[in-house]
Protein backbone atom coordinates (compact mmCIF):
# COMPACT_ATOMS: atom_id res chain seq x y z
CA UNK A 1 0.00 0.00 0.00
CA UNK A 2 1.63 3.73 -0.89
CA UNK A 3 1.36 5.93 1.90
CA UNK A 4 2.23 9.43 1.15
CA UNK A 5 2.64 11.42 4.75
CA UNK A 6 3.26 14.84 5.06
CA UNK A 7 3.86 16.87 8.61
CA UNK A 8 3.16 19.07 10.15
CA UNK A 9 -0.93 18.60 9.75
CA UNK A 10 -1.15 22.58 10.32
CA UNK A 11 1.35 25.41 10.85
CA UNK A 12 1.19 28.97 11.90
CA UNK A 13 3.76 31.24 10.52
CA UNK A 14 3.89 35.09 11.48
CA UNK A 15 4.17 37.20 8.37
CA UNK A 16 8.16 37.60 7.44
CA UNK A 17 9.23 34.63 9.01
CA UNK A 18 10.37 31.60 6.82
CA UNK A 19 9.01 27.73 7.07
CA UNK A 20 9.23 24.28 5.95
CA UNK A 21 7.41 20.91 5.91
CA UNK A 22 8.20 17.30 4.56
CA UNK A 23 6.59 15.10 2.01
CA UNK A 24 7.65 11.22 3.06
CA UNK A 25 6.94 8.61 0.44
CA UNK A 26 7.48 4.70 -0.62
CA UNK A 27 10.88 4.49 -2.55
CA UNK A 28 10.31 1.39 -3.89
CA UNK A 29 9.12 1.96 -7.69
CA UNK A 30 9.30 6.25 -7.64
CA UNK A 31 9.09 7.75 -10.44
CA UNK A 32 8.62 11.49 -9.87
CA UNK A 33 7.04 13.89 -6.90
CA UNK A 34 5.05 16.80 -7.22
CA UNK A 35 3.97 19.51 -4.63
CA UNK A 36 0.80 21.27 -4.84
CA UNK A 37 -0.94 24.53 -3.77
CA UNK A 38 -4.57 24.19 -2.88
CA UNK A 39 -6.29 27.56 -1.87
CA UNK A 40 -9.78 27.26 0.10
CA UNK A 41 -12.56 27.61 -2.89
CA UNK A 42 -10.02 26.72 -5.82
CA UNK A 43 -8.24 23.42 -7.56
CA UNK A 44 -4.66 22.52 -6.43
CA UNK A 45 -2.17 23.81 -8.82
CA UNK A 46 1.04 22.25 -9.45
CA UNK A 47 4.36 23.99 -7.82
CA UNK A 48 7.07 21.67 -8.95
CA UNK A 49 7.41 18.52 -10.57
CA UNK A 50 11.03 16.25 -9.44
CA UNK A 51 12.49 13.45 -10.19
CA UNK A 52 16.17 12.94 -9.25
CA UNK A 53 17.66 12.64 -6.46
CA UNK A 54 19.09 15.69 -4.90
CA UNK A 55 16.84 17.42 -7.39
CA UNK A 56 16.47 21.24 -6.14
CA UNK A 57 14.07 23.32 -7.67
CA UNK A 58 12.56 27.51 -6.59
CA UNK A 59 10.05 29.48 -7.57
CA UNK A 60 10.09 32.83 -6.31
CA UNK A 61 9.94 32.34 -2.43
CA UNK A 62 9.22 28.66 -2.84
CA UNK A 63 11.67 25.95 -2.94
CA UNK A 64 11.67 22.10 -2.99
CA UNK A 65 14.15 19.54 -2.06
CA UNK A 66 14.01 15.34 -3.32
CA UNK A 67 15.66 12.97 -1.67
CA UNK A 68 14.82 9.80 -3.08
CA UNK A 69 16.80 7.37 -1.25
CA UNK A 70 15.49 8.51 2.02
CA UNK A 71 12.20 8.67 0.69
CA UNK A 72 11.05 12.63 1.51
CA UNK A 73 10.69 16.35 0.42
CA UNK A 74 11.16 19.52 1.74
CA UNK A 75 9.13 22.51 1.03
CA UNK A 76 10.27 26.06 1.51
CA UNK A 77 9.28 29.10 1.70
CA UNK A 78 11.13 31.97 2.20
CA UNK A 79 9.58 35.74 3.60
CA UNK A 80 6.54 34.36 4.10
CA UNK A 81 3.31 36.37 3.04
CA UNK A 82 -0.61 36.32 3.82
CA UNK A 83 -0.80 35.18 0.15
CA UNK A 84 0.99 32.09 1.09
CA UNK A 85 -2.13 30.89 2.89
CA UNK A 86 -3.28 27.80 1.46
CA UNK A 87 -3.00 23.79 1.60
CA UNK A 88 0.12 22.67 0.32
CA UNK A 89 -0.12 18.64 -1.12
CA UNK A 90 3.01 16.59 -2.39
CA UNK A 91 2.11 13.48 -4.11
CA UNK A 92 4.39 10.64 -5.17
CA UNK A 93 4.16 9.01 -8.21
CA UNK A 94 4.81 5.14 -8.65
CA UNK A 95 2.47 2.86 -10.88
CA UNK A 96 -0.16 5.58 -9.70
CA UNK A 97 0.28 8.98 -8.56
CA UNK A 98 -1.04 9.48 -4.57
CA UNK A 99 -1.31 12.37 -2.46
CA UNK A 100 -0.17 13.03 1.25
CA UNK A 101 -3.07 15.37 3.18
CA UNK A 102 -1.22 17.91 2.90
CA UNK A 103 -0.14 20.35 5.62
CA UNK A 104 -2.12 23.91 6.11
CA UNK A 105 -0.40 27.19 6.10
CA UNK A 106 -2.08 29.98 8.05
CA UNK A 107 -0.08 32.93 7.92
CA UNK A 108 -0.21 35.25 10.59
CA UNK A 109 -0.25 39.33 10.23
CA UNK B 1 -7.72 28.28 -15.51
CA UNK B 2 -6.39 24.96 -15.63
CA UNK B 3 -7.97 24.09 -18.76
CA UNK B 4 -9.60 20.95 -17.34
CA UNK B 5 -13.73 21.30 -17.53
CA UNK B 6 -15.96 19.48 -14.67
CA UNK B 7 -19.30 19.47 -15.14
CA UNK B 8 -21.56 20.00 -13.48
CA UNK B 9 -20.26 21.95 -10.44
CA UNK B 10 -22.60 20.41 -8.18
CA UNK B 11 -24.75 17.51 -7.60
CA UNK B 12 -27.84 16.86 -5.45
CA UNK B 13 -29.22 13.29 -5.51
CA UNK B 14 -30.91 10.47 -3.31
CA UNK B 15 -29.17 7.05 -1.98
CA UNK B 16 -29.86 4.22 -4.81
CA UNK B 17 -29.54 6.61 -7.60
CA UNK B 18 -26.72 7.06 -10.42
CA UNK B 19 -24.71 9.90 -11.19
CA UNK B 20 -22.53 10.52 -13.98
CA UNK B 21 -19.37 13.15 -13.58
CA UNK B 22 -17.64 14.79 -16.92
CA UNK B 23 -14.32 15.43 -17.29
CA UNK B 24 -12.44 17.41 -20.11
CA UNK B 25 -9.42 17.42 -20.36
CA UNK B 26 -6.71 20.34 -20.92
CA UNK B 27 -5.88 20.51 -24.77
CA UNK B 28 -3.10 18.34 -25.66
CA UNK B 29 -3.60 16.30 -22.81
CA UNK B 30 -3.90 12.23 -23.09
CA UNK B 31 -4.20 10.79 -19.44
CA UNK B 32 -7.03 11.37 -16.94
CA UNK B 33 -7.17 11.28 -13.77
CA UNK B 34 -10.43 10.82 -10.80
CA UNK B 35 -9.68 11.43 -7.50
CA UNK B 36 -12.52 11.88 -4.14
CA UNK B 37 -11.86 14.11 -1.67
CA UNK B 38 -13.96 13.08 1.51
CA UNK B 39 -14.89 15.10 4.35
CA UNK B 40 -11.34 15.50 6.40
CA UNK B 41 -9.96 12.84 4.28
CA UNK B 42 -6.96 14.01 1.22
CA UNK B 43 -7.36 13.18 -2.08
CA UNK B 44 -7.96 8.99 -2.82
CA UNK B 45 -7.03 8.31 -5.96
CA UNK B 46 -9.85 6.06 -7.99
CA UNK B 47 -8.75 5.91 -11.54
CA UNK B 48 -6.52 6.89 -14.32
CA UNK B 49 -6.94 6.55 -18.04
CA UNK B 50 -4.53 7.32 -20.74
CA UNK B 51 -5.40 7.57 -24.62
CA UNK B 52 -8.95 5.68 -23.56
CA UNK B 53 -7.54 3.08 -21.89
CA UNK B 54 -7.18 1.94 -18.37
CA UNK B 55 -3.94 2.81 -16.81
CA UNK B 56 -4.17 2.65 -13.56
CA UNK B 57 -6.71 1.53 -10.59
CA UNK B 58 -7.21 2.79 -7.04
CA UNK B 59 -9.46 1.86 -4.66
CA UNK B 60 -12.59 2.22 -6.59
CA UNK B 61 -15.89 0.42 -5.47
CA UNK B 62 -17.35 -1.38 -7.43
CA UNK B 63 -20.65 0.70 -7.97
CA UNK B 64 -18.01 3.28 -9.73
CA UNK B 65 -17.08 3.11 -13.12
CA UNK B 66 -15.07 5.16 -15.52
CA UNK B 67 -14.33 5.43 -19.20
CA UNK B 68 -12.41 8.00 -21.40
CA UNK B 69 -14.12 9.02 -24.83
CA UNK B 70 -12.04 8.49 -28.59
CA UNK B 71 -12.11 12.93 -28.14
CA UNK B 72 -10.35 11.67 -24.67
CA UNK B 73 -13.28 13.64 -22.31
CA UNK B 74 -13.96 11.08 -19.62
CA UNK B 75 -16.89 10.19 -17.55
CA UNK B 76 -17.35 9.11 -13.80
CA UNK B 77 -20.29 6.76 -13.30
CA UNK B 78 -21.54 6.48 -9.25
CA UNK B 79 -23.83 4.02 -9.29
CA UNK B 80 -26.60 2.37 -6.06
CA UNK B 81 -25.25 5.85 -4.55
CA UNK B 82 -25.11 6.21 -0.87
CA UNK B 83 -24.65 8.82 2.20
CA UNK B 84 -21.24 8.37 2.06
CA UNK B 85 -20.64 8.86 -1.13
CA UNK B 86 -21.06 12.11 -1.00
CA UNK B 87 -17.43 14.25 -1.94
CA UNK B 88 -16.20 16.70 -3.91
CA UNK B 89 -14.80 14.27 -6.83
CA UNK B 90 -11.79 15.74 -8.75
CA UNK B 91 -11.04 15.30 -12.39
CA UNK B 92 -7.27 16.25 -13.60
CA UNK B 93 -5.39 15.57 -16.59
CA UNK B 94 -1.84 15.54 -17.29
CA UNK B 95 -0.07 15.11 -20.89
CA UNK B 96 2.12 12.14 -19.71
CA UNK B 97 0.73 8.29 -18.98
CA UNK B 98 2.40 8.18 -16.08
CA UNK B 99 3.48 10.96 -13.24
CA UNK B 100 7.53 10.77 -13.83
CA UNK B 101 7.91 13.46 -16.23
CA UNK B 102 9.29 16.82 -15.11
CA UNK B 103 6.85 18.29 -17.96
CA UNK B 104 3.81 15.99 -16.55
CA UNK B 105 2.29 18.05 -13.66
CA UNK B 106 -1.32 17.54 -13.18
CA UNK B 107 -3.75 19.88 -13.78
CA UNK B 108 -7.25 19.94 -12.18
CA UNK B 109 -10.77 20.82 -12.63
CA UNK B 110 -12.32 22.77 -10.17
CA UNK B 111 -14.66 19.33 -9.01
CA UNK B 112 -18.19 18.20 -9.18
CA UNK B 113 -19.27 18.19 -5.22
CA UNK B 114 -21.89 15.31 -4.69
CA UNK B 115 -24.12 15.33 -2.10
CA UNK B 116 -26.51 12.06 -1.42
CA UNK B 117 -28.88 12.42 0.80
Amino acid sequence: ILNVEQSPQSLHVQEGDSTNFTCSFPSSNFYALHWYRWETAKSPEALFVMTLNGDEKKKGRISATLNTKEGYSYLYIKGSQPEDSATYLCASAHDKIIFGKGTRLHILP
Amino acid sequence: DSGVTQTPKHLITATGQRVTLRCSPRSGDLSVYWYQQSLDQGLQFLIQYYNGEERAKGNILERFSAQQFPDLHSELNLSSLELGDSALYFCASSVAAGGGGENSPLHFGNGTRLTVT
